[in-house]
Formats: C-alpha cells, sequence, structure tokens
C-alpha cells in the first residue's frame, strides 16, 4: 500500500554540525509534505512544510528539499544544537485542508555537546 | 501564541470501561482530527471532523470510537469499552484552511 517510511532510525551528530534527515513517500498523489518534531512525552511540533509546486524551502536554521522524481524529501538543520534532540517525523497530504496526514516511521536525532 | 490543549494528560482505565479524551482546538480553526501513537511506532489517523460531521476515518476508527463536538470549543474522542490495545498517546489536532495541522501534547491512554 502507499506509505511514507524514513531511511534511517538514529542519527547520532555533534553541536554545531549540520544534520540531514531523510524520508520517502511513496504516493505519487502526495502534494503537501511536513516536517514535524516531536520531544518526549510532547506532541508533534510543526517545524516546516512544502507543497509540491517547489522544491526547496528554508526556514530558520531548517530546510527541507523535495525531489519528486525519486520521492524523497530531506530535512536539513543547520548548526545543531542541543535542543533540536528530538524524533523528526515526515508526514504527507494531499494540499487541501481537512485531508488526514500520513506519518513516516521517525528518525531520533541526537545531539552531542 | 494559541495552542490546542488536551485533558487529561494521562488517563488510566480498566479494560470494557469508557473514556471520554478531551480537546480544546485553536479557537479559530475549522478542521479537526483524532491520531494516536502506540508506543515506539508512528502517528496514525484516526478520524478528521469538519462541519459538525465526520469527514474522514480510517479503519482504527471502529464502532467502538466516537467523536463529538458538544460546544463551541470543544472535541471529545470516546472510546465505549477500552481495549488493552487501545493504549496508546492520543493527539488532537486542529487546522485552518492554507495552513498545516497543529497538534496538542497528547493523552496517554493506559489500558489495564
Amino acid at each position: 500500500g502507499e506509505s511514507v517510511g524514513l531511511h534511517l532510525p538514529t542519527l547520532s551528530v555533534q553541536e554545531g554540525d549540520n544534520s540531514i534527515i531523510n524520508c520517502a513517500y511513496s504516493n505519487s498523489a502526495s502534494d503537501y509534505f511536513i516536517w514535524y518534531k516531536q520531544e518526549s512525552g510532547k506532541g508533534p511540533q510543526f517545524i516546516i512544510d512544502i507543497r509540491s509546486n517547489m522544491d526547496k524551502r528554508q526556514g530558520q536554521r531548517v530546510t527541507v528539499l523535495l525531489n519528486k522524481t525519486v520521492k524523497h524529501l530531506s530535512l536539513q538543520i543547520a548548526a545543531t544544537q542541543p535542543g533540536d534532540s528530538a524524533v523528526y517525523f515526515c508526514a504527507e497530504s494531499s494540499d487541501n485542508a481537512g485531508n488526514m496526514l500520513t506519518f513516516g516511521g521517525g528518525t531520533r536525532l541526537m545531539v552531542k555537546p | 501564541e494559541p495552542e490546542v490543549t488536551q485533558t487529561p494528560s494521562h488517563q488510566v482505565t480498566q479494560m470494557g470501561q469508557e473514556v471520554i479524551l478531551r480537546c480544546v482546538p485553536i479557537s479559530n480553526h475549522l478542521y479537526f482530527y483524532w491520531y494516536r501513537q502506540i508506543l515506539g511506532q508512528k502517528v496514525e489517523f484516526l478520524v478528521s471532523f469538519y462541519n459538525n460531521e465526520i469527514s474522514e476515518k480510517s479503519e482504527i476508527f471502529d464502532d467502538q470510537f466516537s467523536v463529538e463536538r458538544p460546544d463551541g470549543s470543544n472535541f471529545t474522542l470516546k472510546i465505549r469499552s477500552t481495549k488493552l490495545e487501545d493504549s496508546a498517546m492520543y493527539f488532537c489536532a486542529s487546522q485552518s484552511p492554507g495552513i498545516t495541522q497543529y497538534f496538542g501534547p497528547g493523552t496517554r491512554l493506559t489500558v489495564l
């Protein structure tokens, strides 16, 4: 069936380094993608989103890249900080309000001081 | 900054009992959702709600589940007869057209 999945379950980086978290999706009809951050005991927190008519979008210290050809999504975090340690989920949907999100399995980012 | 709130933060119940999980969505949002996350697993969609009716539901959302928006602010998820496998974190989310879904902090449901 259609699914959104992640390549790496755990990513360990040194404080100050850049982090890259990857996600593959299989639903070619997906046109809206979101990255969420989840800290222990908390709900998913929106980080950044991108629509399928774009291939790159930048926020504060974060960049999302979308490669529709290979159905791949990545989240880049610049100058990773200890506060970035969390589980990161990609999610996909069609770009209409009211549509369910399909989440990937999550990648745990561990930042070493 | 407005946020989604949920109560209780932790609910412990006996198998077969009814539970009601409560959510207060962001005030000007129109779309409401429930998701669940079994420990160590990914977040799964349960149901979406718009204009006072269910717009979409997953296979998980069987006859034991129901949702309600009893007034202008609350959005509830009821599980009529809880099973052990209902133990999970339950997240409420809300959305306004043109923006993404914002999630609450979750309710941890433990069924004994």
